[in-house]
């Protein structure tokens, strides 16, 4: 079935770095722009990061410009979140979403907890 | 830049409809998209392109979209749909995902 499934997460210390993985699987993953969408506990949803299909066109959120890094590879069916410089504030769940025509993240995995403390 | 406002929370009696709006600036001429988010779960979509619903979604959640305000009608509420809703635009300016601040539906 259509799935993606994010792992990495953790706690790790103000200053420090952590990859997140988001590996899909059920469509032509090379089809989709991908989004990571984050949650602080008890907050609302953040949209921080995507990528074009092929990777070539990425953006983000004010909020982790400069400090967060998206990237995918298609061979491998998945998409990377590499976090750097990371602040207490960056605590969340953090989603990885398929992102549909008219930007519609209509798949989304269960998400992976970071902890920055 | 581009900015979405939902009500913080919505309460109905079972059976009743619920509306929950969404505010945006010429939000008509966007696709609003809606997500469900119960409990300690991911979001699922509910509604696209304003008044679409995925696969399994059932016929009694509902969308608009006109002028400056989204909304989603959830018919006959039930306790099961109590939930966080936020509606979403993709915003081709910024080309930016934009999600609204969420509202807590609370079947009474």
């Amino acid at each position: 079935q259509v799935q993606v499934v994010e792992s990495g997460g953790g706690l790790v210390k103000p200053g420090g770095s952590l990859r997140l993985s988001c590996a899909a699987s059920g469509f032509i993953f090379s089809d989709y722009f991908m989004s990571w969408i984050r949650q602080v506990p008890g907050k609302g949803l953040e949209w921080i990061s995507h990528s074009s299909n092929s990777g070539t066109y990425t953006n983000y959120a004010d909020s982790v410009k400069g400090r967060f890094t998206i990237s995918r590879d298609n061979a491998k069916n998945s998409v990377f979140l590499q976090m750097d410089s990371l602040r207490a504030e960056d605590t969340a769940r953090y989603y990885c979403a398929r992102v549909g025509a008219d930007g519609k993240a209509d798949v989304w995995g269960q998400g992976t907890t970071v902890t920055v403390s | 830049s581009y900015a979405l406002t939902q009500p913080p929370s919505v309460s109905v009696a079972p059976e009743e409809t619920a509306r929950i709006t969404c505010g945006g600036s010429d939000i008509g001429s966007k696709s609003v998209h809606w997500y469900q988010q119960k409990a300690g779960q991911a979001p699922v979509l509910v509604i696209y392109y304003d008044n679409h619903r995925p696969s399994g979604i059932p016929e009694r959640l509902s969308g608009s979209n006109s002028g400056s305000t989204a909304t989603l009608t959830i018919s006959r509420v039930e306790a099961g749909d109590e939930a966080d809703y936020y509606c979403q635009v993709w915003d081709g300016s910024s080309d930016r995902m934009i999600f609204g601040g969420g509202t807590k539906l609370t079947v009474l």
